[in-house]
């Protein structure tokens, strides 16, 4: 069975710190790897996802295979980096997504 | 576009009630997801359609809810009798699936569920 898994439901840091939000999988194969994001009163959307190896508002999340985590990391947080984020995978064989329970990230200033 | 539209934005019905809620999706688009929302469970899916046809209906609690998709714009979720541990967040989604990787799936603003 596929899962995803995100230990910590809350994330507080302060402007300018680093930031890390970890994600965990079980999947039998080669999962497709995401991030959504959900800022306040906005719908959920995609942030990145592994394939792309691009950074999106300072972000970037490395697929480890070895230790299947895919966890999203930013150098320094900004304020405006508060939400919620959810860490998701899909497979070849179903395209519908499996999310973990989501982490809140509060940049204080 | 206004992107994946959900209606109602909220509802609250007494249980024994039915209660449909209704998608609009992505023109264009040809997968569309019904996925709920619980403080217990999370965010997991429903029901998935690959034009207009349900490819995955696993997530679909039990025979109070079904599920249509009768053309390419428009989707409904029932729930026929509503009780109250279905109250949640149900959120649609599309995207456009062909061969290949997968596609960005385009989230509605979601439906708040309460029964009471």
């Amino acid at each position: 069975a596929q899962r995803v898994t995100q230990p910590e439901k809350l994330l507080s840091v302060f402007k300018g710190a680093p930031v890390e939000l970890k994600c965990n999988y079980s999947y039998s194969g080669s999962p497709e790897l995401f991030w959504y994001v959900q800022y306040s009163r906005q719908r959920l959307q995609l942030l990145l996802r592994h394939i792309s190896r691009e950074s999106i508002k300072g972000f970037t999340a490395d697929l480890n295979k070895g230790e299947t985590s895919f966890h999203l990391k930013k150098p320094f947080a900004q304020e405006e980096d508060s939400a919620m984020y959810y860490c998701a995978l899909s497979g070849p064989g179903r395209r519908a997504l499996t999310f973990g329970s989501g982490t809140r990230l509060q940049v204080q200033p | 576009d206004a992107g994946v539209i959900q209606s109602p934005r909220h509802e609250v019905t007494e249980m024994g009630q039915e209660v449909t809620l209704r998608c609009k999706p992505i023109s264009g688009h040809n997968s569309l997801f019904w996925y709920r929302q619980t403080m217990m469970r999370g965010l997991e899916l429903l029901i998935y359609f690959n034009n207009n046809v349900p490819i995955d209906d696993s997530g679909m609690p039990e025979d109070r809810f079904s599920a249509k998709m009768p053309n390419a714009s428009f989707s409904t979720l029932k729930i026929q009798p509503s009780e109250p541990r279905d109250s949640a967040v149900y959120f649609c989604a599309s995207s456009w699936e062909g061969t290949g990787s997968y596609n960005e799936q385009f989230f509605g603003p979601g439906t708040r569920l309460t029964v009471l």
